[in-house]
């Protein structure tokens, strides 16, 4: 099956810090891919859709400048959460689609645990 | 309204019980519909898809009544494994964007 890797997987850092997320899709390509944040006892929030190639289309509410993403190749996708605060503290998924499936089908990345102190 | 709805829960059921959970979706153009399952601090794998004509794997069976806008989830003879969140997830209308609802808890015990 399709397999989607995220890095790291736990992130502790102080307020003001940047932290760099990466989303790789590893045995597929992927021209879309998710970001989304769930905190405890939520659902998922979709947070932005990264398209290869283009910018991402960001969700209503979803800061473009905290919250920068970067999807400069089919595998690879990085979310970087500048100048992280303790609310930005939450669970970040991402999810691909493969270019051969439709575009519903997502793979989600096993997840990362971000803290901010 | 939110766009999926669906009752946190938990439902603790005893295994072998037959469970159900329903979901409700706002958008009636929604064309896709999808049961996620998600573990506790795990990311969601995918369950199985709903089609307007209902599709059954194994002891799940899955729903969807446009009327009145909402699908089923339905485990028959639960097992401990079952215990999760079932995570209903909707795209919206006319796109491949997806919707989460909150999820449902399911504890099955022995």
């Amino acid at each position: 099956g399709a397999v989607v890797s995220q890095h790291p997987s736990w992130v502790i850092c102080k307020s003001g810090t940047s932290v760099k997320i990466e989303c790789r899709s590893l045995d597929f390509q992927a021209t879309t891919m998710f970001w989304y944040r769930q905190f405890p006892k939520q659902s998922l929030m979709l947070m932005a859709t990264s398209n290869e190639g283009s910018k991402a289309t960001y969700e209503q509410g979803v800061e473009k400048d905290k919250f920068l993403i970067n999807h400069a190749s089919l595998t690879l996708s990085t979310l970087t959460v500048t100048s992280a605060h303790p609310e930005d503290s939450s669970f970040y998924i991402c999810s691909a689609s493969p270019m051969e499936l439709p575009e519903e089908t997502q793979y989600f990345g096993p997840g990362t645990r971000l803290l901010v102190l | 309204r939110k766009e999926v709805e669906q009752d946190p829960g938990p439902f603790n059921v005893p295994e072998g019980a037959t469970v159900a959970f329903n979901c409700t979706y706002s958008n009636s153009a929604s064309q896709s519909f999808f049961w996620y399952r998600q573990d506790c601090r795990k990311e969601p794998k995918l369950l199985m898809s709903v089609y307007s004509s209902g599709n059954e794997d194994g002891r799940f069976t899955a729903q969807l009544n446009r009327a009145s806008q909402y699908i089923s989830l339905l485990i028959r003879d639960s097992k401990l494994s079952d215990s999760a969140t079932y995570l209903c997830v909707v795209n919206k209308g006319g796109s491949y964007i997806p919707t989460f609802g909150r999820g449902t808890s399911l504890i099955v015990h022995p």
